[in-house]
């Protein structure tokens, strides 16, 4: 069985610092790993994924995330926050082999400030 | 089309009343996923399907639930007797499932309100 822990329920960093939502999973098998970013009232996009090539993973708006099997962590990054950044963000696993169901973490609510 | 489709994007019904859900796929996509959010952060997945044929329904309250994804159609979530307990945002996810990418994209979602 998979499952995955967001260490942080919320995080707020100043505009212009770098961003890192923490990410924890656990997996039977070679998991797929995903962020998605959830903004009020809006569906779900993807900025990122892993799926057994490259441990460091490049997504869309500047974020980036590292896959650590020894850690068996996912954690997102970016170097320098912006207004826009706030939203709530999901971290997700899945099994490698064929479309499976994802399974959510608790979700990190990102704030921005100013 | 290039996004994955719901409608309504708001229902809402009285406790007992059916409700039902609609999805268009991201066009060329061979699998549709249904997940319900409640309480905001929690993801709970229903159902999938290949094409028009079950993939995984191990998420499904059966009793009252039931979804099917039929040819030159939109994919139907449909409840009978909703009950408080359904009110939810319910989320599509389409996937391509070619050269080994197995990612999912979203539709905006269907808030349904049970009163």
């Amino acid at each position: 069985a998979q499952s995955v822990t967001q260490l942080d329920s919320h995080v707020s960093v100043s505009e212009g610092t770098p961003v890192l939502l923490r990410c924890n999973y656990s997996s039977s098998y070679s998991p797929s790993l995903f962020w998605y970013v959830q903004h009020p009232n809006k569906g779900l996009q993807l900025l990122l994924k892993y799926t057994s090539a490259a441990t460091l993973v490049k997504g869309i708006n500047g974020f980036e995330a590292e896959f650590k099997k020894s850690e068996t962590s996912f954690h997102l990054t970016k170097p320098s926050a912006h207004m826009s950044d706030a939203a709530e963000y999901f971290c997700v696993v899945s099994l490698i082999q064929g479309a499976q169901k994802l399974v959510f973490g608790q979700g990190t609510r990102l704030t921005i400030n100013p | 089309g290039e996004e994955v489709a719901q409608t309504p994007k708001h229902l809402v019904r009285g406790e007992g009343q059916k409700a039902k859900l609609y999805c268009a796929p991201i066009k060329g996509h061979s699998y549709v996923f249904w997940y319900q959010q409640v309480l905001k952060n929690e993801f709970k997945f229903l159902i999938s399907f290949q094409n028009e044929n079950v993939f995984d329904e191990t998420g499904m309250p059966k009793e009252r639930f039931s979804a099917k994804c039929l040819p030159n159609s939109p994919c139907s979530l449909e409840i009978q007797a909703t009950k408080l307990e359904d009110s939810a945002v319910y989320f599509c996810a389409s996937s391509p499932r070619d050269r080994g990418s197995y990612e999912q994209y979203f539709g905006p979602g269907t808030r349904l309100t049970v009163t």
